[in-house]
């Protein structure tokens, strides 16, 4: 079974572009999250998807942040225009759905996709 | 921010028991204890989780205290490719219809160094 992929793997980009990260949960998985790491700090959320609905988005940083779901597969996350400061490895991660009675499921996160803005 | 507090290093030998300790004494009753780690430049793995009582599994053993104030992660015989950052995570699971789950919220870990 393939997990969770992420494109590209790495991405290196000047200020002021746009660049749009994919995310391919493992099959089946409705929920989908994505978090980043930015240089020096820790792993950060930056939102969860069930389906391809937007369950929290409390962690996107700001407007320039755009992600979707469209049909309850595949994600991007787009960056528009990009800043130095959005350098980083972000993440996503997938789970299934936790069935009432059932506790929990865990997360699965892909390889990260490394982004640099110049 | 993170609700557990984790050594920043530890270093463990080689066929050696890795023990972790995370306290996370503001744990409540519906936040289960989470591992993940995190193997240089790949993504987090999950490694084990548990409520109140002690897991086992392939990976590892969780012991979680009766007040559930503070667990350790056991990693039997640690391994030179179990080098990696352990993050412990208190996570809180929404139950509603169809079972919503909560993220995770990483700290800065422990960083283990398993030597020769």
């Amino acid at each position: 079974e393939a997990g969770v992929t992420q494109f590209p793997s790495h991405s290196v980009i000047e200020k002021g572009q746009t660049v749009t990260l994919r995310c391919d949960p493992i099959s089946g998985h409705d929920n989908l999250y994505w978090y980043r790491r930015v240089m020096g700090k820790e792993i950060k959320f930056l939102l969860h998807f069930v389906k391809e609905s937007k369950q929290d988005e409390s962690g996107m940083p700001n407007n320039r942040f755009l992600a979707e779901r469209t049909g309850g597969t595949y994600s991007t996350l787009k960056v528009q225009p990009a800043e130095l400061e959005d350098s980083g490895v972000y993440f996503c991660a997938s789970s299934q759905r936790g069935r009432w009675g059932t506790m929990n499921t865990e997360a699965f996160f892909g390889q990260g996709t490394r982004l640099t803005v110049v | 921010d993170a609700k557990t507090t984790q050594p920043t290093s530890m270093d463990c030998a080689e066929g050696r028991a890795a023990n972790l300790p995370c306290n996370h004494s503001t744990i409540s009753g519906n936040e289960y204890v989470y591992w993940y780690r995190q193997i240089h430049s790949q993504g987090p793995q999950y490694i084990i989780h548990g409520l109140k009582n002690n897991e086992t599994n392939e990976m590892a053993s969780l012991i979680i205290t009766e007040d559930r104030k503070s667990s350790t992660l056991i990693l039997p015989h640690a391994t030179l490719r179990d080098t990696a950052v352990y993050y412990c995570i208190v996570r809180h699971i929404l139950l509603n219809y169809g079972g919503s789950q909560g993220n995770l919220i990483f700290g800065k870990g422990t960083k283990l160094s398993v030597k020769p």
